[in-house]
């Protein structure tokens, strides 16, 4: 089974910290993404990567940047965390190719900025 | 642009009732469309897919069928159990659209005794 996992469940940060969330999976896929969940909204592409020190920004970049010096591993930087990155925050992976791209999640990352 | 419209909730239901969650897509080419389930505290699990037009995705008792006339992919389930109860979210990707989903804004559903 694909295992994508996150550094931590819940995390509490003051306004203007900088702010690392980490992701890992074990399959071997060469796409790897983070999302940002709010009511209201649905799932909103911030940045993915297709290749080891690739990246490309999605729909909400702003106030974040990434970082893919392994395969398997794919972070997400706040470099100055503000109250309106409290989200939930969700790591996928995908191989390329085929009909479809199958998306696997991680379990997401609560994020709270006081 | 490309974008996923789907019914607001919560949809409450008793157990053994029929559901249906709509789901219709604007897309600038042809789409795969997919439903993801999340259950409470969980990331988001794929639970069917549809890559062209007139297939059915099923899985779980759950079933959509991928209709091009009405650009829709409404979810359906013929009796609901208590641990259905999650959100429902409906998801295109355009082949050689560079692997980005498009999610809609997710449909809450809880089921009762």
């Amino acid at each position: 089974d694909v295992k994508v996992t996150q550094s931590s469940r819940y995390l509490v940060k003051r306004t203007g910290e900088k702010v690392f969330l980490e992701c890992v999976q074990d399959m071997d896929h060469e796409n790897m993404f983070w999302y940002r969940q709010d009511p209201g909204l649905g799932l909103r592409l911030i940045y993915f990567s297709y290749d080891v020190k690739m990246k490309e920004k999605g729909d909400i970049p702003e106030g974040y940047s990434v970082s893919r010096e392994k395969k398997e591993r794919f972070s997400l930087i706040l470099e100055s965390a503000s109250t309106n990155q409290t989200s939930m925050y969700l790591c996928a992976s995908s191989l390329v190719g085929g009909p479809f791209y199958e998306q696997y999640f991680g379990p997401g990352t609560r994020l709270t900025v006081t | 642009g490309n974008s996923v419209t789907q019914m607001e909730g919560p949809v409450t239901l008793s157990e053994e009732a029929f559901l249906t969650i709509n789901c219709t897509y604007t897309a600038t080419g042809y789409p795969s469309l997919f439903w993801y389930v999340q259950y409470p505290g969980e990331g988001l699990q794929l639970l069917l897919k549809a890559t062209k037009a007139d297939d059915k995705g099923s899985n779980k008792g759950f079933e959509a069928t991928y209709r091009k006339e009405t650009t829709s992919f409404h979810l359906e389930k013929g009796s609901v159990q208590v641990s259905d109860s999650a959100v429902y979210f409906c998801a295109l990707i355009l082949t050689g659209g560079g692997n980005k989903l498009t999610f809609g804004t997710g449909t809450q559903l809880k089921v009762e005794l």
